[in-house]
C-alpha cells in the first residue's frame, strides 16, 4: 500500500466551477502537506504548503488538512482553463522523504 | 522559473549504455534531490544530498548513482539502461533539508531505445 493515495482523475470541470482534490495518507506522524501543480512536460510546481489540521487561503486555492481523518484536500475556486493541470499531493514522511500522490489531472473547458 | 537547471533536456540512447543528467540548483541552496517520474510509478524519489553529503535513498536502483560537488550541482549517473528507464528525471533544490519547501527544475527526459 503506498503511503499517499490520490485519485488520477482525469477530472473535468466547466470553467468557473470549484475543483476538489484529495488524498488520503497512512502515517499519522506526518506533519507537513503540500500540494505541487505540474504543466504537461514541465517540473512541478509548489501551490500550497500547510503544517497543521485546519484550512490555509492563498487567492483562489483553499488546502485543508484533517489529521484525525489523515486526508488533505485543495479547492480551486472559479476555475480557469489555465489551471488545467496535473496536481499532486506530497508529504513529508518520518524521514524526511517526500512522498507524492499519484497526482490528478484537471482539465477545465470554457 | 524556478531558478533550478537541468540539462540535457531530452535524451535518447540504447539499452545497456551509460548516461550523466546534470543539475544546477537555486543559488544558495544547499540540498539537491533527485527523483523519476513515469507513468506507472509515479514521481518516486531517488536520492538527496545536502552540501556534498548523501542524506537519503529512496528507491534508486545499484545501477544508479549521484553526487553532489563542491560547488552543489550535482550530476545523476544511470548505467547498464534498461527500457523501463524511460523516463523524466527531475532534480529538487532547498535551503536547508527537510521540511524546506522543493523547488524543481525542467526535468531530463531519457528514451531508452
Amino acid at each position: 500500500q503506498k503511503e499517499v493515495e490520490q485519485d488520477p482523475g482525469p477530472l473535468s470541470v466547466p470553467e468557473g466551477a470549484i475543483v476538489s482534490l484529495n488524498c488520503t495518507y497512512s502515517n499519522s506522524a506526518f506533519q507537513y502537506f503540500m500540494w505541487y501543480r505540474q504543466y504537461s512536460r514541465k517540473g512541478p510546481e509548489l501551490l500550497m504548503y500547510t503544517y497543521s489540521s485546519g484550512n490555509k487561503e492563498d487567492g483562489r486555492f483553499t488546502a485543508q488538512v484533517d489529521k484525525s481523518s489523515k486526508y488533505i484536500s485543495l479547492f480551486i475556486r472559479d476555475s480557469q482553463p489555465s489551471d488545467s493541470a496535473t496536481y499532486l499531493c506530497a508529504i513529508f514522511d518520518s524521514w524526511g522523504k517526500l512522498q507524492f500522490g499519484a497526482g490528478t489531472q484537471v482539465v477545465v473547458t470554457p | 522559473d524556478s531558478g533550478v537547471t537541468q540539462t540535457p533536456k531530452h535524451l535518447i540512447t540504447a539499452t545497456g549504455q551509460r548516461v550523466t543528467l546534470r543539475c544546477s540548483p537555486r543559488s544558495g541552496d544547499l540540498s539537491v534531490y533527485w527523483y523519476q517520474q513515469s507513468l506507472d510509478q509515479g514521481l518516486q524519489f531517488l536520492i538527496h544530498y545536502y552540501n556534498g553529503e548523501e542524506r537519503a535513498k529512496g528507491n534508486i536502483l545499484e545501477r544508479f548513482s549521484a553526487q553532489q560537488f563542491p560547488d552543489l550541482h550535482s550530476e545523476l549517473n544511470l548505467s547498464s539502461l534498461e527500457l523501463g528507464d524511460s523516463a523524466l528525471y527531475f532534480c529538487a533544490s532547498s535551503g536547508s533539508g527537510v521540511g524546506d519547501e522543493q523547488f524543481f527544475g525542467p526535468g531530463t527526459r531519457l528514451t531508452v531505445l
